[in-house]
């Protein structure tokens, strides 16, 4: 049974540090792994999305990589910002069904 | 391009009481997603549906929870009767086909059970 780890479960840093958040996964037979933001009372914003053949993508201040022989994915952000204050949830998913199973996440505050 | 469209927003019931959330997919997509989200904890999917049928119920209790998706556009979850631990966010998705199409959340309903 696949299950998703995030640490830490909350990070708060002052303003224009970078960061890294962790996620691990039991199953490395995985299609691909996304990162996703969540703000207090909106839905899912998709960040990032790697697929299981590549080690890294990229966007704007945030990169996202992928390991997947030894089941750990990692979200950098650079020079953090009031405004990157939110939850962080890393998911897999499963083959063809296009199942999503998410991590527990990060509440992340970065401090003005 | 309207988003995924969930109401109400907000529900309190007594434990025993019945609840229903309702889902508007994106147009066009045929793939919609309920997902559970306790407190502290990441979503789990309860339910998949591809057009109108059912792909993925394994973790729907279903002695208690419903959903359908008739006409294989809007969607509804009901709880019947709920409990206290049902105390959650329930959020619908949608993608546009199965496989790996991104999928698009809403904002969710949070449900409180006294």
């Amino acid at each position: 049974k696949q299950e998703v780890t995030q640490i830490p479960a909350a990070l708060s840093v002052p303003e224009g540090e970078n960061l890294v958040l962790n996620c691990s996964f039991t199953d490395s037979a995985i299609y691909n792994l996304q990162w996703f933001r969540q703000d207090p009372g909106k839905g899912l914003t998709s960040l990032l999305l790697i697929q299981s053949s590549q080690r890294e993508q990229t966007s704007g201040r945030l990169n996202a990589s992928l390991d997947k022989s030894s089941g750990r994915s990692t979200l950098y952000i650079a020079a953090s910002q009031p405004g990157d204050s939110a939850t962080y949830l890393c998911a897999v998913r499963l083959g063809a069904t296009n199942k999503l199973i998410f991590g527990t996440g990060t509440l992340l505050a970065v401090q003005p | 391009e309207a988003g995924v469209a969930q109401s109400p927003r907000y529900k309190i019931i007594e434990k025993r009481q019945s609840v229903a959330f309702w889902c508007n997919p994106i147009s066009g997509h045929a793939t919609l997603y309920w997902y559970q989200q306790i407190l502290g904890q990441g979503p789990k999917l309860l339910i998949q549906f591809q057009n109108n049928g059912v792909v993925d119920d394994s973790q729907l209790p279903k002695d208690r929870f419903s959903a359908e998706r008739l006409k294989g556009v809007d969607s509804t979850l009901k709880i019947q009767p709920a409990k206290l631990e049902d105390s959650a966010v329930y959020l619908c998705a949608s993608s546009l086909a199965g496989g790996k199409d991104t999928q698009y959340f809403g904002p969710g309903t949070r449900l409180t059970v006294l």
